[in-house]
């Protein structure tokens, strides 16, 4: 069965470091979404992607966040000066449409840990 | 702004037993509920989805129910074995701006003993 597929599993990265975490959603899916959790909490939406744009994103999602699809496969999200409560677990997800009957199927997820 | 809450927060059951996992949702407003089984330090499988028309789906063991009336939705698990101990999510997905966004319960974290 056709996966959504996060690397790396683990980064490691120092405060204030630029960190990209990437994703490879299922290949006839059009709609990308990142999640994160951070450990001990609930998941939380961050931002939906659509077309290479974002479509909806949350408070959480700030100038310090990026999101790209930089080629037919890839969808990347990028925190640019990272800080040590962007801690957490990152999951992509992907759906083939948006219709309310679509599944959002997630990847494995990123354990991001800010030093 | 839509709250999802799951009850309980953790669950133990002698193997064998059927259980029921619950979820509630603030706003009835919702599009479909999903539910999830996340594995220690893994991602979110997804095991139903019911479409806010519908009012029960089934899986093998697995039946989600949804009550939007009452803003509730139940997990059933039946004859439960060691191999279903994971934490379960519920996820109510609402349509907000374009584009829907799935927000989540805390977990129910389940364990089935041998």
């Amino acid at each position: 069965e056709p996966e959504v597929t996060q690397t790396p599993s683990h980064q490691v990265t120092q405060m204030g470091q630029e960190v990209i975490l990437r994703c490879v959603p299922i290949s006839n899916h059009l709609y990308f979404y990142w999640y994160r959790q951070i450990l001990g909490q609930k998941v939380e939406f961050l931002v939906s992607f659509y077309n290479n744009e974002i479509s909806e994103k949350s408070e959480i999602f700030d100038d310090q966040f990026s999101v790209e699809r930089p080629d037919g496969s890839n969808f990347t999200l990028k925190i640019r000066s990272t800080k040590l409560e962007d801690s957490a677990m990152y999951f992509c997800a992907s759906s083939v449409f948006r219709t309310p009957a679509q599944p959002q199927h997630f990847g494995d997820g990123t354990r991001l840990s800010i030093l | 702004k839509q709250e999802v809450t799951q009850i309980p927060a953790a669950l133990s059951v002698p193997e064998g037993e059927n259980l029921v996992l619950n979820c509630s949702f603030t706003d009835s407003a919702i599009y479909n509920l999903q539910w999830f089984r996340q594995d220690p330090g893994k991602g979110l499988t997804s095991l139903l989805l019911i479409q806010s028309s519908q009012r029960e789906q089934t899986s093998g063991r697995l039946n989600a129910s949804l009550d939007k009336s009452s803003g509730r939705s139940t997990l059933y698990i039946a004859a439960s074995q060691p191999g279903d101990s994971a934490t379960y999510l519920c996820a109510g997905l609402n349509y907000g701006g374009s584009q829907g966004n799935l927000i989540f319960g805390k977990g129910t974290k389940l364990s089935v003993k041998p």
